[in-house]
């Protein structure tokens, strides 16, 4: 699977966009984008995932580039529930049965 | 739809001493996780089952930690003799199954256990 750099930690204010970005830029044809956050004391919960088009659900929007070798989870209005910590990871989509593998995150604190 | 359920919630236990932990996963899903979170870090795999048998326990210390998934439904996580650094939350998760897409890789988890081991 290929290695994702978020920045460990973000802010954002109460109402406004929360972007935040992942770069893969080792990331192959056949690998899609996901999005995972974890709130505290909480399992990580899913949020999106995307192979090449932009993506768009109840929860938020990911934008990949054309390249394919970043992307950015977009959260349009954020509120003090969407403090957490949110991890990018990219994988296979057909990898057999191997699970996700987590990296750190980033933790973002939306400021009321 | 019910969710993944976890117990207990919080253990505290001493050092050399045994504990359990207990996962019911999401009706139907064929595969769980046992994944290990220390604090300040992402969850790290533990072991991975499909129905009852195991797929993934490269991660797991055998020497202390031993899980099983009987009838392909619950599943426990031992640990014996616990240590310091077994402190840690252990997040149970499960998923549909591995044929299914991109589809299959949407993990459910449960809110874990947070063990502190004194």
């Amino acid at each position: 699977d290929a290695k994702t750099t978020q920045p460990p930690s973000m802010d954002c204010a109460e109402g406004r966009a929360a972007n935040l970005p992942c770069n893969h830029s080792t990331i192959s044809g056949n690998e899609y984008v996901y999005w995972y956050r974890q709130i505290h004391s909480q399992g990580p919960q899913y949020i999106i995932h995307g192979l090449k088009n932009n993506e768009t659900n109840e929860m938020a929007s990911l934008i990949i580039t054309e390249d394919r070798k970043s992307s950015t989870l977009i959260l349009p209005h954020a509120t003090l529930r969407d403090t957490a910590v949110y991890y990018c990871i990219v994988r296979v989509a057909s990898a057999g049965r191997r699970a996700l593998t987590f990296g750190s995150g980033t933790r973002l604190q939306v400021q009321p | 739809e019910a969710g993944v359920a976890q117990s207990p919630r919080y253990k505290i236990i001493e050092k050399r001493q045994s504990v359990a932990f207990w996962c019911n996963p999401i009706s139907g899903h064929a595969t769980l996780y046992w994944y290990q979170q220390i604090l300040g870090q992402g969850p790290k795999l533990l072991i991975q089952f499909q129905n009852n048998g195991v797929v993934d326990d490269s991660q797991l210390p055998k020497d202390r930690f031993s899980a099983e998934r009987l009838k392909g439904v619950d599943s426990t996580l031992k640990i014996q003799p616990a240590k310091l650094e077994d402190s840690a939350v252990y997040l149970c998760a499960s998923s549909p199954g591995p044929d299914r897409g991109a589809t299959n890789e949407k993990l459910f988890f449960g809110s874990g256990t947070q063990l502190s081991v004194l």
